[in-house]
């Protein structure tokens, strides 16, 4: 069964900082991996969507990584701003034909406080 | 703006109160799902629509009842829920369902019973 994990869980940083979210999975053999953030009591915006050929994706000052062998995606923020604070989560779908087909499975998210 | 719409924004409801969900999205989309979030914890998968028919649900209690009439709209009935299904109901919707489509969400509905 897939795990996803995220670390930290919280994070606070000043302004102009370069952060870097961490997120690991159990099962190598995914598909893809998708970033959201969601701002509270929002839902989820869809940031990157890197495929398992991908070993990057950029959009503007965030850039994700993926390394499939070592089960680890990064999301970097450039030059964070106060608007970047939210939740940030990673997601991976499951397996073809299996039971979880069409299933995100989610980690527990990364709080993230960006202050002026 | 998001291009998956959910109404009402927020509901209050006692527990004997019949009420519904709904959710629209003119994407083209042929699937659709029903996410349920409570506070500081991430979406947890309640339903799956595709092609307007049932392929997946998360052993979910009967009290809550998916509806696709068409291929752009989803409903949840709700009926004699409890204190702990207070969350927030998000869904989303994806070109089909497979693993390479990426889903789109709604702000979802803040659902609170009393």
């Amino acid at each position: 069964k897939q795990e996803v994990t995220q670390i930290p869980a919280a994070l606070s940083v000043p302004e102009g900082e370069n952060l870097v979210l961490n997120c690991s999975f159990t099962d190598s053999a995914i598909y893809n991996l998708q970033w959201f953030r969601q701002d509270p009591g929002k839902g989820l915006t869809s940031l990157l969507l890197i495929q398992s050929s991908q070993r990057e994706q950029t959009s503007g000052r965030l850039n994700a990584s993926l390394d499939k062998s070592s089960g680890r995606s990064t999301l970097y923020i450039a030059a964070s701003q106060p608007g970047d604070s939210a939740t940030y989560l990673c997601a991976v779908p499951g397996d073809a034909g299996g039971t979880s087909y069409g299933k995100l499975t989610f980690g527990q998210g990364t709080i993230l406080t960006v202050h002026p | 703006d998001t291009e998956v719409t959910q109404t009402p924004k927020h509901l209050v409801m006692g527990m004997t109160n019949k009420k519904s969900l709904k959710c629209e999205q003119h994407m083209g989309h042929r699937a659709m799902y029903w996410y349920k979030q409570k506070a500081k914890k991430p979406p947890e998968l309640m339903f799956v629509y595709s092609y307007e028919k049932l392929s997946i649900n998360e052993s979910v209690p009967s009290r809550f009842s998916p509806e696709c009439p068409n291929s752009s709209l989803l409903n949840l009935h709700l009926h004699a829920l409890q204190p702990e299904d207070s969350a927030l109901y998000l869904c989303a919707s994806s070109h089909k369902v497979a693993r390479n489509q990426p889903q789109h969400f709604g702000d979802g509905t803040r659902l609170s019973i009393l």
